[in-house]
């Protein structure tokens, strides 16, 4: 199982930046995917998610990030995205690509740092 | 949200001995059929955070056996049974009941 986060970088605040991650080594359609993300020095934040195709394709989001943050997948390139706009500095953080099984995270990926700094 | 609150933050423990991490939250997780929508992760130095129990007591695949959750509702407790020195790192809690998933402020094992 590999999660391969990119399109992490340096941003000024109020720019977009769009992450994405590749999945391989399971069936990326039936997962549910989500967002996790740490700032420096800083915990684990939950981000947002999207259910499987079975479920909808549904996605949630934190307050802190709904209306700036969209979550998107595409099943036929095993790849889930994060479009990020209106970024501010206190989105700086590690943001890792995470699948859930029973509930629980079970795989990570490596995480890929957005720096939002002038 | 769901309020997840780990006590301690920090933790020295000697290798050999036992160890122990609380996480209580502000409401219960406990659910229907039982389950408690509890996960305990570790974050090692440098790495991703990875899986070690699920429903508050499953060990996840690959989980040494000296790592067990226990507890129900609002109190749930990681032990480690002897501490080894590959354990060290930030062990988190994190509810799953609810949306947005919570996570604990994190509890630092430094192995001596």
């Amino acid at each position: 199982v590999q999660l391969v986060e990119s399109g992490g970088g340096l941003v000024k605040p109020g720019g977009s930046l769009t992450l994405s991650c590749a999945a391989s080594g399971f069936t990326f359609s039936t997962y549910w995917m989500s967002w996790v993300r740490q700032a420096p020095g800083k915990g684990l934040e939950w981000v947002g998610r999207s259910r499987n195709k079975a479920n909808g394709y549904i996605t949630e989001y934190a307050a802190s990030v709904k209306g700036r943050f969209t979550l998107s997948r595409d099943d036929s390139k095993n790849s889930l995205y994060l479009q990020m706009t209106s970024l501010k500095t206190e989105d700086t953080a590690v943001y890792y690509c995470v699948s859930w099984v029973q509930g629980a995270a079970l795989y990570w990926g490596q995480g890929t740092l957005v720096t939002v700094s002038s | 949200d769901i309020v997840m609150t780990q006590s301690p933050l920090s933790l020295s423990v000697t290798p050999g001995e036992p160890a122990s991490i609380s996480c209580r939250s502000s409401q219960s997780l406990l659910y229907i059929g039982g389950n408690n929508y509890l996960d305990w992760y570790l974050q090692k130095p440098g790495q991703s955070p990875q899986l070690l129990i699920y429903m508050g007591s499953n060990r996840a695949s690959g989980v040494p056996d000296r790592f067990s959750g226990s507890g129900s509702g609002t109190d749930f407790t990681l032990k480690i049974s002897r501490v080894e020195a590959e354990d060290v790192g930030v062990y988190y809690c994190m509810q799953g009941l609810q949306t947005p998933r919570t996570f604990g402020q994190g509890t630092k094992v430094e192995v001596k």
